[in-house]
């Protein structure tokens, strides 16, 4: 497909458990962003990346979230030991560093993680 | 004190209204700015960028007042299918990425 690619686009899970989310950018795409989005309020930075490595890290909330993007292409988000304020729509984003400049994001529909 | 800061709204108007949004920020360092419109449980979508000298794309004006470090969007002749959340979001290095900061967003309501 032509967009960016979020899976699971819903994920219950207990407190306490282990979750991973997956991003698959725009081909080409060399900057590839998480955001966490609650009800109500705008998406919140957690990292950017720029190729294979975390530019950006300073939005991961605690040491229980962690990203990789081991080939500069797919990214996964990380959750351990889930927390019910952890619920929320995470959402990923690509975007084409260089060339217009624009900064303009492209983000996917979003993963839809419910604790209980 | 949050880097970019909107009023909720909602923001409820009927069919062929004017409508104006701001969005402060408070990193003056801060170069480039953007509006996004998300529809209700969708993503966000690019609205249009925002150019020092202001900017126009058909119903829409997008501008900037570094001074007062504000964005503004104003919608012209609304519809009822400019209802949505519109987002502002602030990136702070020039054509290199970075991390873009978004707002709360405004939530407007189109009434007919």
């Amino acid at each position: 497909g032509a967009g960016v690619s979020q899976t699971p686009s819903n994920k219950v899970t207990e407190k306490g458990k282990y979750v991973e989310l997956r991003c698959d950018p725009i081909s080409g795409h060399t900057a590839l962003y998480w955001y966490r989005q609650s009800l109500g309020q705008g998406p919140e930075f957690l990292i950017y990346f720029q190729g294979t490595g975390a530019a950006d890290d300073s939005g991961l909330p605690n040491d229980r979230f962690f990203a990789v993007r081991p080939e500069g292409s797919v990214s996964t988000l990380k959750i351990q030991r889930t927390e019910r304020g952890d619920s929320a729509v995470y959402l990923c984003a690509s975007s084409l560093i260089g060339t217009s400049g624009t900064g303009e994001l492209f983000f996917g529909e979003g993963s839809r993680l419910t604790v209980l | 004190r949050k880097e970019v800061e909107q009023d909720p709204g909602p923001f409820n108007v009927p069919e062929g209204a004017t409508v104006a949004f701001n969005c402060t920020y408070s990193n003056s360092a801060s170069q480039s700015f953007f509006w996004y419109r998300q529809d209700c449980r969708k993503e966000p979508k690019l609205l249009m960028s925002v150019y020092s000298s202001g900017n126009e794309d058909g119903r829409f004006t997008a501008q900037l007042n570094r001074a007062s470090q504000y964005i503004s969007l104003l919608i012209r002749d609304s519809k009822l299918s400019d209802s949505a959340t519109y987002l502002c979001a602030v990136n702070s290095l020039r054509n290199q990425g970075g991390k873009l900061i978004f707002g709360q967003g405004t939530e407007l309501s189109v009434k007919p």
